[in-house]
């Protein structure tokens, strides 16, 4: 089954920093995106790269995308106290009327 | 700038009742879904509905949901016959375009079946 898969599952960095969080999945998409989501809350959509888009950038978030490797990851450059949350990746195969999630990276921003 | 909106954001009931969770999606969106994500761990995508009938639904959704989209704003899952196993954080979620769009995701509706 499509099933999106984040590592680490949970990253504590110091502010400032650079958090990389990575995402694998199993099948053939159409595209893959990345949600955050504060504790207890719903997500919100980060930013979206197709499945023919190899990098994507918006703001401090910088995502690729390897198809061959069926792999994204999640790039946050200069790390708030603020960014403090949970991230997660989300496929949408071809024909599906659904995103699928992965398990997500819990980050945490030490200041 | 709009947004989905979930009522009630609590919802405590014993098992084996009937429990309606309401969501009020962005108003020209098209394509509604809900989600659950028991604590701790993923986001499990339950059903996807368009033009009043669900296009996709998991092996979550069983006999004792339902979805229905009474009127032009609102769209409510329901869970028949509660069990323990429910309690989750439901999420409706809607978008513009069937597939390839983000979701726009509501606060949720945390379930405690007691």
């Amino acid at each position: 089954s499509q099933q999106g898969e984040e590592d680490p599952q949970a990253l504590s960095i110091q502010e400032g920093e650079n958090a990389t969080m990575n995402c694998s999945y199993k099948t053939s998409i159409n595209n893959l995106q990345w949600y955050r989501q504060n504790s207890g809350r719903g997500l919100v959509h980060l930013i979206l790269i197709r499945s023919n888009e190899r990098e994507k950038h918006s703001g401090r978030l910088r995502v690729t995308l390897d198809t061959s490797k069926k792999s994204s990851s999640l790039l946050i450059t200069a790390s708030r106290a603020a960014d403090t949350a949970s991230y997660f990746c989300a496929t949408d195969a071809a024909g599906a009327q659904k995103l699928v999630f992965g398990q997500g990276t819990r980050l945490t921003i030490n200041p | 700038e709009p947004e989905v909106t979930q009522t009630p954001s609590h919802q405590v009931t014993q098992m084996g009742q009937e429990v309606i969770l309401r969501c009020v999606p962005i108003s020209n969106h098209l394509y509604f879904y809900w989600y659950r994500q028991i604590l701790g761990q993923k986001v499990e995508f339950l059903v996807s509905f368009y033009n009043n009938e669900i296009s996709e639904k998991s092996e979550i959704f069983d006999d004792q949901f339902s979805v229905e989209r009474p009127d032009g704003s609102n769209f409510t899952l329901k869970i028949r016959s509660t069990k323990l196993e429910d309690s989750a954080m439901y999420f409706c979620a809607s978008s513009e375009i069937r597939t390839g769009g983000k979701l726009f995701f509501g606060s949720g509706t945390q379930l405690s079946v007691l």
